[in-house]
């Protein structure tokens, strides 16, 4: 079945760089997509989202790209600081759906300082 | 406003018990749903419901029973506990059924031996 993916399970990035976590879906029905944040020992939060009509969009030091073509959603962190470490999901709802997520398996991304 | 709140945070069942999950939310939400959380499968649904008095299966619901009596409220049973059901679980809401921004509750570790 059609499920949401992550290229890599886990990231280890400097303090300071930038991050780029990436997922892949193949529901070409999909028109809604979530970014969300788990730290250790606590449950996911919402960082942002974007919908099929867009390419790009920005939050504060992140930013979420999407690619219709090749299915390929991205979340980009600037200036990647040690509380930016945590798994990061995405998620896809599907246009006419029940609007109930499907989350891929998470990226873990560490920061060294 | 103390958003989603999940009891207990930890518990540990002998195979056969049967214990309840509890998930209360004060912000009037009107969807709400319970997520199990294993290494490396990411979030997958149990069961959710979209108000008081309905609910409905998500994708992995055996062994789990549900109950909707308020908008506040909404408990995940374990009828017979077994230890495939070991795992960390989630509770989550959002407004409606249209918005699809989840706000989770910090988790319940559960294992089963």
């Amino acid at each position: 079945g059609e499920s949401v993916g992550l290229h890599l399970p886990t990231l280890s990035v400097q303090e300071g760089d930038n991050s780029i976590i990436n997922c892949a879906y193949s529901n070409s029905a999909s028109d809604y997509f979530i970014w969300y944040k788990q730290e250790s020992g606590k449950g996911p939060q919402f960082i942002i989202d974007i919908r099929s009509n867009m390419d790009k969009r920005q939050g504060q030091r992140v930013t979420v790209l999407l690619n219709k073509t090749v299915k390929h959603l991205s979340l980009q962190i600037a200036a990647t600081q040690p509380g930016d470490s945590a798994v990061y999901f995405c998620a896809e709802n599907i246009a006419g759906g029940s609007y109930i997520p499907t989350f891929g398996r998470g990226t873990s991304l560490i920061v060294h300082p | 406003n103390a958003g989603v709140t999940q009891t207990p945070k930890f518990q540990v069942l002998k195979t056969g018990q049967s214990m309840t999950l509890q998930c209360a939310q004060d912000m009037n939400h009107e969807y709400m749903s319970w997520y199990r959380q294993d290494p490396g499968m990411g979030l997958r649904l149990i069961h959710y419901s979209v108000g008081a008095g309905i609910t409905d299966q998500g994708e992995v619901p055996n062994g789990y029973n549900v109950s909707r009596s308020t908008t506040e409220d909404f408990p995940l049973r374990l009828l017979s506990a077994a230890p495939s059901q070991t795992s960390v679980y989630f509770c989550a809401s959002r407004t409606d059924r249209l918005s699809e921004k989840l706000f989770f509750g910090s988790g319940t570790q559960l294992s089963v031996l």
